[in-house]
C-alpha cells in the first residue's frame, strides 16, 4: 500500500496570506489527523477527522481548519498567515476499525514558511 | 489541559550503552503509549507502543515500561547503536474507534557517540 501522501512538500507564503495544505490518507484508512511541528514546541496536536467529522480539536485558533471528504483525504487551512505559523505540518492517518487501531502513520510534512 | 512530559531533551551515550527516556502524563483517561522516532529531514516513525492493561513490552533491543500508577512510561534502548541517534518523541492518548486525541512529549534528542 502507498504511505501517507501530502502536497505541497515546500509553501512560502506572506503574512495575511491564507494557504491550503492536502493529506492522503493509507487507502482505507478513515481517520486524519493534522499536527503542527516547530522546534520549540514539538508536535502539537490540531484535529482528527474521521467519516468526514471533526472528532477532536486541539488548542489552536479558529483561523486553523480543515476537513474531510467523502474519499478521506483532507485539507488543512491556514488563514491570515502569521509569522509564527511557520512550522512543518504532519498528517497522520489511521485505521479506527482495524486491529491496531490506534497505530497512526505521518506523511513526510509541509514545510511551511511565513515571510 | 492534558499533558505529556518528557527528560531528557538531549541525551548523549556512548554507543553500546544503553539509553533511557522518561515521559510523565496527566490525563487519566490515557490508554495508548506509542513512541516514534523521528530522524533528521524524515517524518516521525512508530517505534513501539504498550496499552495501559500491559505492564511492559519488547521488541529486541527496544523495551518500554508503563507504571500506571504514578503515570509514568519510559523507553530503554540497549546496546545502543549509531542508527539509533534520531529526536524521540512519547505520546499518551485516550482513543477509541472513531476519535483519538493524541498529546505528545517534546522530544528527546539522542546521539550515540563512536
Amino acid at each position: 500500500k502507498a504511505g501517507v501522501t501530502q502536497t505541497p512538500r515546500y509553501l512560502i507564503k506572506t503574512r495575511g496570506q491564507q494557504v491550503t495544505l492536502s493529506c492522503s490518507p493509507i487507502s482505507g484508512h478513515r481517520s486524519v489527523s493534522w499536527y503542527q511541528q516547530t522546534p520549540g514546541q514539538g508536535l502539537q496536536f490540531l484535529f482528527e477527522y474521521f467519516s468526514e467529522t471533526q472528532r477532536n480539536k486541539g488548542n489552536f485558533p479558529g483561523r486553523f481548519s480543515g476537513r474531510q471528504f467523502s474519499n478521506s483525504r483532507s485539507e488543512m487551512n491556514v488563514s491570515t498567515l502569521e509569522l509564527g505559523d511557520s512550522a512543518l505540518y504532519l498528517c497522520a492517518s489511521r485505521s479506527p476499525l482495524a486491529g491496531s487501531a490506534d497505530t497512526q502513520y505521518f506523511g513526510p510534512g509541509t514545510r511551511l514558511t511565513v515571510l | 489541559g492534558e499533558n505529556v512530559e518528557q527528560h531528557p531533551s538531549t541525551l548523549s551515550v556512548q554507543e553500546g550503552d544503553s539509553a533511557v527516556i522518561k515521559c510523565t502524563y496527566s490525563d487519566s483517561a490515557s490508554n495508548y503509549f506509542p513512541w516514534y522516532k523521528q530522524e533528521l529531514g524524515k517524518r516521525p516513525q512508530l517505534i513501539i507502543d504498550i496499552r495501559s492493561n500491559v505492564g511492559e513490552k519488547k521488541d529486541q533491543r527496544i523495551a518500554v515500561t508503563l507504571n500506571k500508577t504514578a503515570k509514568h512510561f519510559s523507553l530503554h534502548i540497549t546496546e545502543t547503536q549509531p542508527e539509533d541517534s534520531a529526536v524521540y518523541f512519547c505520546a499518551g492518548a485516550a482513543t477509541y474507534s472513531s476519535a483519538s486525541k493524541i498529546i505528545f512529549g517534546s522530544g528527546t534528542r539522542l546521539s550515540i557517540r563512536p
